[in-house]
């Protein structure tokens, strides 16, 4: 299976709002409510920002969240902070193959 | 406080075997959920699920199509901690490796810091 699909970059200003995608098949995002996002800062660990399409872990701040139709998975970030710049992967459950993940997002705060 | 504790080597040759731990404090490793998990990153592949260890009345491992022919994880009970060996490596198995805590659903909530492991030929 291969990789789920994310633009390799996004951008937006300080208070804006910003959307990254994610798109799979229905094999994987299509077939499950399974969809995970995280954000990784350099040379760190990813970290759990969104599980199960659209929960937020304890400690994760409401301007982030997630939704998801059909094939493809969207994660929104709102009232944009310079701490936001990092880089943002989606992950999906898939049946067999367990887990897949995006390609990666990077999110540049202009 | 739920930490995962890497150690492992950072240079291994090729045709080599790699060998890293995760030690586990805060947690069991025998409590039944999404597993204890291997995942890798690097700038060709990016992130990759490896596979997986779980408690089920007894224990199971899950791996990646990619990697299921040379790879094996263990576990520990009396350290509370899991292993991954990595067989007949190529420098392509050059990454950074995190150990993870998964769950039912394929979602992740915590990480140990990764090890960069450089496959030399």
């Amino acid at each position: 299976q291969s990789a789920l699909t994310q633009p390799p970059s996004a951008s937006g200003s300080p208070g804006q709002s910003v959307t990254i995608s994610c798109t799979g098949t229905s094999s994987d995002v299509g077939a499950y409510n399974y969809v995970s996002w995280y954000q990784q800062h350099p040379g760190k660990a990813p970290k759990l920002l969104i599980y199960d399409v659209s929960q937020r872990p304890s400690g994760v701040p409401d301007r982030f969240s997630g939704s998801k139709s059909g094939n493809t998975a969207s994660l929104i970030i709102s009232g944009l902070q310079a701490e936001d710049e990092a880089h943002y992967y989606c992950s999906s459950h898939a049946g067999s193959n367990y887990c897949l993940f995006g390609g990666g997002t990077k999110l540049t705060v202009l | 406080q739920v930490q995962l504790q890497q150690s492992g080597p950072g240079l291994v040759k090729a045709s080599q075997t790699l060998s890293l731990t995760c030690a586990i404090s805060g947690d069991s490793v025998s409590i039944q959920r999404g597993g204890w998990n291997w995942i890798r990153q690097s700038p060709s592949r990016g992130l990759e699920w490896l596979g997986r260890t779980y408690y089920n009345s007894k224990w199971y491992s899950d791996y990646a199509v990619s990697v299921k022919s040379r790879m094996t994880i263990n576990t520990d009970t009396s350290k509370n901690q899991f292993s991954l060996q990595l067989d007949s490596l190529t420098p392509e198995d050059t990454a950074v490796y995190y150990c993870a805590r998964g769950w039912l659903r394929g979602y992740f909530d915590l990480w140990g810091r990764g090890t960069l492991v450089t496959v030399s030929s």
